[in-house]
């Protein structure tokens, strides 16, 4: 069925470096992307999220940036921290057919080197 | 803190049982999602509940059931426990179900099935 999956299962970056986390989906009708964090023994926590109307979106730190061509989503992290050490996970939704609810992918965890 | 309530925090119990997972949404909000995260499914839908009406189902098995009470709390009921329901169990609230409205997590429940 229609999916959304991480590239990489890992990433490990230096701290101060900046990270870039990717993401495929497969579903042409998904039109609302998030990205959400998890630490050990917390849950998923909102990061930012983009309409497919949109290919970029900014916040403190973070960019995410949409292809909606090649189906691609992707994170990028200014300034790598060692606090943003976490599982990084995307989630899509298709208006039409799936509502508010999300479909999650994998996850790719990112480690930060002091 | 995302203002969305589990308990409780841990489980433990036998095959065959039946426990009962809690959540409170964040105030104001209308919709409540319940996840499941194993490690080797990755977060997984199982059901919706908006304004205590049932509003999607995904991955749930029939032993599974949920319901939204008058004051928007949720809980999910599961029975004839097996050992592979080991898991997380995320409950997760918006303010209604519009398309684009981002899920807020709780910390989840951790059930392991013995």
């Amino acid at each position: 069925g229609e999916s959304v999956g991480l590239h990489l299962p890992t990433l490990s970056v230096q701290e101060g470096d900046n990270s870039i986390i990717n993401c495929a989906y497969s579903n042409s009708a998904s039109d609302y992307f998030i990205w959400y964090k998890q630490e050990s023994g917390k849950g998923p926590q909102f990061i930012i999220d983009i309409r497919s109307n949109m290919d970029k979106r900014q916040g403190q730190r973070v960019t995410v940036l949409l292809n909606k061509t090649v189906k691609h989503l992707s994170l990028q992290i200014a300034a790598t921290q060692p606090g943003d050490s976490a599982v990084y996970f995307c989630a899509e939704s298709a208006t039409e057919t799936s509502g508010s609810r999300l479909t999650f992918g994998e996850g790719t965890q990112l480690t930060v080197n002091p | 803190d995302s203002g969305v309530t589990q308990t409780p925090k841990h489980l433990i119990t036998a095959t065959g049982q039946r426990v009962t997972l809690r959540c409170s949404p964040r105030s104001g909000d209308l919709s409540v999602y319940w996840y499941q995260q194993s490690l080797d499914q990755g977060l997984q839908f199982l059901i919706q509940y908006y304004n205590g009406e049932e509003r999607a189902k995904g991955n749930i098995l029939e032993r599974f059931s949920a319901q939204q009470f008058p004051d928007l709390h949720s809980e999910l009921n599961l029975s004839s426990l097996e050992l592979g329901d080991s898991a997380l169990y995320f409950c997760a609230s918006s303010v209604n179900t519009d398309p684009g409205s981002p899920l807020h997590f709780g910390n989840g429940t951790r059930l392991t099935v013995t």
